[in-house]
C-alpha cells in the first residue's frame, strides 16, 4: 500500500523558515517523480514544488521560486521541503503527492503550515 | 499559465441522479487532463486520468470524456458518498494548474 506521511508543519512568524518532510513507503520511491502541492484555507490546490526521480531536475511555482528549495533522499524514501521568507499567503496545507504519467496519483494526509505573527 | 475553468462553482444533485461537471482550458491540452474528488478534511483523490481513464478502485458511475479544451465528469448515479468537491488538473503544460473545483451538494 502506497503511504506519504508529511511531517514538520506548524506555526510560524512571517519571514520566519520551516523544513517539511515527507516519508514514503510501499512503492519505488527512487522511481518517481513527487511533488508539494498547497492548498490555502477554504481555496483550492496549487503546484508548489517537483523533483526528478533522482532528485537532479527541481521545479517550482513562481510564487515560491527562491524562496522554496525541493530535495529528496532515496537512501531514506524522504521528500523535503524548505521553506524561507515565509508570508502570510503560504499558510496552506501542503501535501506530498506521488506521481502518475503527470498526474497527482497519491496524495499523502497533509501537514498544515500557519505563517502568522 | 494555463488557466482551468470549471462550471459550475456549486451543483445541487438529489441521490440517484446524474450530475455533470464541467472543464474548460485556456489553450488546449489534449488529452493530459485529470479529475479528482476531496471530502472535507481530507486529501484530494485521484478518479480520472486521460481525460477518460478511471483510476484504481474507482467505481464505473464515474466518467470523463473530452479532449483539447472543453471536458466533463459524468457521475451516472450520486450516491451519498459522491457529495464532495471535484477539481480538474492539467498536465499538458509547466506549471500544472488546476480548476477552481465543483462542489456537489445534496438538493
Amino acid at each position: 500500500e502506497v503511504q506519504l506521511v508529511e511531517s514538520g508543519g506548524g506555526l510560524v512568524q512571517p519571514g520566519g523558515s520551516l523544513r517539511l518532510s515527507c516519508s514514503a513507503s510501499g512503492f519505488a520511491f527512487s522511481s518517481y517523480f513527487i511533488h508539494w502541492v498547497r492548498q490555502a484555507p477554504g481555496k483550492g490546490l496549487e503546484y508548489v514544488s517537483a523533483i526528478s526521480s533522482d532528485g537532479g531536475s527541481t521545479y517550482h511555482a513562481d510564487s515560491v521560486k527562491g524562496r522554496f528549495t525541493i530535495s529528496r533522499d532515496n537512501s531514506k524514501n524522504t521528500l523535503y521541503l524548505q521553506m524561507t521568507s515565509l508570508r502570510a499567503e503560504d499558510t496552506a496545507i501542503y501535501y506530498c503527492v506521488k506521481m502518475g504519467n503527470g498526474w497527482y496519483e497519491y496524495w499523502g494526509q497533509g501537514t498544515l503550515v500557519t505563517v502568522s505573527s | 499559465e494555463m488557466v482551468m475553468t470549471q462550471s459550475p462553482a456549486t451543483l445541487s444533485v438529489s441521490p440517484g441522479e446524474r450530475a455533470t461537471l464541467s472543464c474548460r482550458a485556456s489553450q488546449s491540452v489534449s488529452s493530459n487532463l485529470a479529475w479528482y474528488q476531496q471530502k472535507p478534511g481530507q486529501a484530494p483523490r485521484l478518479l480520472i486520468y486521460g481525460a477518460s481513464t478511471r483510476a484504481t478502485g474507482i467505481p464505473a458511475r464515474f466518467s470523463g470524456s473530452g479532449s483539447g479544451t472543453e471536458f466533463t465528469l459524468t457521475i451516472s448515479s450520486l450516491q451519498s458518498e459522491d457529495f464532495a468537491l471535484y477539481y480538474c488538473q492539467q498536465y499538458s503544460n509547466w506549471p500544472r494548474t488546476f480548476g477552481q473545483g465543483t462542489k456537489v451538494e445534496i438538493k
